[in-house]
This record gives structure tokens, C-alpha cells and sequence, in this order.
């Protein structure tokens, strides 16, 4: 049940663009997205539910594709402040619960 | 408003041995979940707590369990502790079990040698 996410690593320069896909083998509800920087807590970014729409925050976006089981999380013109790990969390079902299962994640490191 | 706070931050202990972690939701959340994210892993559910209850349980063994407390803290015990079970433990708080976002804590961090 655990999603899978690609890449496992990008290193970027300041400016560029990234795509990171998470995906998983069961139909999904919604999907949580949170970034983790070195010894902090998972930071809350967004969260995209089936049939809803595309959510964006600043110059981070993320899609969510119900039939492929798929969610891409795009960032655009990066930020050194944009480090960190990103984990996707999945939830199956609504049954008023948070028990998101979360992604092996994907280290993103912005260079200047 | 603080936010979600766990005690202590680091913890050692050796094998057999036992330990409970403590968590403080943030004010007026009353749903509180527990993660486990061992080194370069994603966080793995193991509890969900709510108004005491215990709401939902991840594929964790019986030498992990968990209670909440009227004021709606939270603590998580392990039994008979292993060398895999070393690992973060964080702690996310929310108003109700399905409201989003979690709210994480910074984790208490185990070593088991």
C-alpha cells in the first residue's frame, strides 16, 4: 500500500524547474503532500482529493490523475529554501481517518 | 499557539528494555496519530487516537501501544525493545481524525543498542 515516488534524488540550481511523481497500485482518495527538512518536522503543503481540482501554493503546484492512481507535485523556479525531502502521503478511503501511508521520498537539494 | 510538542527529543536504551514517549497536540485538536520513519524512510502509521479512543492501528506488533488522556496528550509505549525498532517517532496532531492537515511534532529521535 505504500506509494511509490520518482525521483528518489534531484539536485537543482537555483531557478530551475522539478517534477516529482508519486504513485500507487491501489485506488487512491486523496493525496497529502509535506516537506522535511534535516532534523525538523514533516511541514504540511498541500493536499489534492479525487474530483477535486488542482491545487497550487506560490510556485509550488500539484496534480492528481484519479484513473492512473498517479499525483506530480511540481516546483517551479526554485528556491534554495526549497531543500529538503518531499513525501507523499495516501489515503485509500475516507473513513474519517488520517492514516496516510507516505512514500519512501525524494531529496531535493537547490544549489545557488 | 505552540505546536505539536514531544518529549524527550533523544532517547537511548538497550535491548528488552522499555519506553514511552509523550506528545502535546496543539490547542484544540483532539486527534492524535503516531509515526514511526526509521532512517531514509517515509513515516510509517502505528496509531490514531481520538476523544481516547483508539481509531486506527497500523501493521505494528503488539509491544507497541499507545493511550490518550482527557487533555487529549498522548503517550506511546514500547515492550521489549529491539534493534530495528530504533527509529524517529513523531507525533501529529489534528482538530478531528479526518480533518487535514497533520500538524507533526519534531519527533523523539531512539536509539536501541
Amino acid at each position: 500500500q505504500q506509494p511509490v515516488q520518482s525521483p528518489q534524488a534531484v539536485i537543482l540550481r537555483e531557478g530551475e524547474d522539478a517534477v516529482i511523481n508519486c504513485s500507487s497500485s491501489k485506488a487512491l482518495y486523496s493525496v497529502h503532500w509535506y516537506r522535511q527538512k534535516h532534523g525538523e518536522a514533516p511541514v504540511f503543503l498541500m493536499i489534492l482529493l479525487k474530483g477535486g481540482e488542482q491545487k497550487g501554493h506560490e510556485k509550488i503546484s500539484a496534480s492528481f490523475n484519479e484513473k492512473k492512481q498517479q499525483s506530480s507535485l511540481y516546483l517551479t523556479a526554485s528556491q534554495l529554501s526549497y531543500s529538503g525531502t518531499y513525501f507523499c502521503g495516501t489515503e485509500m478511503t475516507r473513513a474519517g481517518a488520517n492514516n496516510l501511508f507516505f512514500g519512501t521520498g525524494t531529496r531535493l537539494t537547490v544549489i545557488p | 499557539d505552540a505546536g505539536v510538542t514531544q518529549s524527550p527529543t533523544h532517547l537511548i536504551k538497550t535491548r528488552g528494555q522499555q519506553v514511552t514517549l509523550r506528545c502535546s497536540p496543539i490547542s484544540g485538536h483532539k486527534s492524535v496519530s503516531w509515526y514511526q520513519q526509521v532512517l531514509g524512510q517515509g513515516p510509517q502509521f502505528i496509531f490514531q487516537y481520538y476523544e481516547k479512543e483508539e481509531r486506527g492501528r497500523g501493521n505494528f506488533p503488539d509491544r507497541f501501544s499507545a493511550r490518550q488522556f482527557p487533555n487529549y496528550s498522548s503517550e506511546l509505549n514500547v515492550n521489549a525493545l529491539l534493534l530495528g525498532d530504533s527509529a524517529l517517532y513523531l507525533c501529529a496532531s489534528s482538530r478531528t481524525p479526518g480533518d487535514s492537515p497533520l500538524h507533526f511534532g519534531n519527533g523523539t529521535r531512539l536509539t536501541v543498542t
